[in-house]
């Protein structure tokens, strides 16, 4: 069975434009969270996606988005990138909403210059 | 809100050493508890969890019980290889009080390098 796919692996982008990141969850995985990874502040929650529908969100500006789609695959955006944006983008993907493990793929690289 | 205090890195030991990675958490409810590894250059991997108080979690050598009473899930390896080198989190899988929901909340991470 295939594992989760984020792509693409490696983005290079300048202040001020948009970004979209994409995440293939596993198979039958209804659940897709996002994280966002840096040296200074670790890993942190972005947002949770199930059934199409926003159901959590971490504390991070309105310039970061996403959505999910009936097959559940996700994407996320980020406009206006800032330096600061540069991070590890994680995506993870979970049979469902209870307790249940989380798989992660691989993670896109956003350097922003 | 939720929060997980992990071991500070980098932690350094010789193969076949003892290790021991500290983890405390503050969570609403009663948590999951979880250890993620991340490998240079990939995502994470689940490596061993545990459901409710006193159960131990293990995988690969790995070990870690979750104590309710000291709210702490610390990870332990008997000895050390160094394939085992990598950063290792630790994260409870937290109920959401506003929505209803569960996510995980990560500890900052620990940078393990085992040296041969």
């Amino acid at each position: 069975k295939a594992g989760v796919t984020q792509t693409p692996r490696y983005l290079i982008k300048t202040r001020g434009q948009q970004v979209t990141l994409s995440c293939s969850p596993i198979s039958g995985h209804r659940s897709v969270s996002w994280y966002q990874q840096t040296p200074g502040q670790g890993l942190q929650f972005l947002f949770e996606y199930f059934s199409e529908t926003q159901r959590n969100k971490g504390n991070f500006p309105g310039r970061f988005s996403g959505r999910q789609f009936s097959n559940s695959r996700s994407e996320m955006n980020v406009s206006t990138l800032e330096l600061g944006d540069s991070a590890l983008y994680l995506c993870a993907s979970s049979l469902d909403r209870s307790n249940t493990e989380a798989f992660f793929g691989q993670g896109t690289r956003l350097t922003v210059v | 809100g939720d929060s997980v205090t992990q071991m500070e890195g980098p932690v350094t030991l010789s193969e076949e050493a003892f290790l021991t990675i500290n983890c405390t958490y503050t969570a609403t409810g009663y948590p999951s508890l979880f250890w993620y590894v991340q490998y240079p250059g990939e995502g994470l991997q689940l490596l061993l969890k545990a459901t409710k108080a006193d159960d131990k979690g293990s995988n690969k050598g790995f070990e870690a019980t979750y104590r309710k009473e000291t709210t702490s899930f610390h990870l332990e390896k008997g000895s050390v290889q160094v394939s085992d080198s990598a950063v290792y989190f630790c994260a409870p899988n937290s109920p959401h009080s506003n929505f209803g929901n569960e996510k995980l909340t990560f500890g900052t991470g620990t940078r393990l390098t085992i040296i041969p």
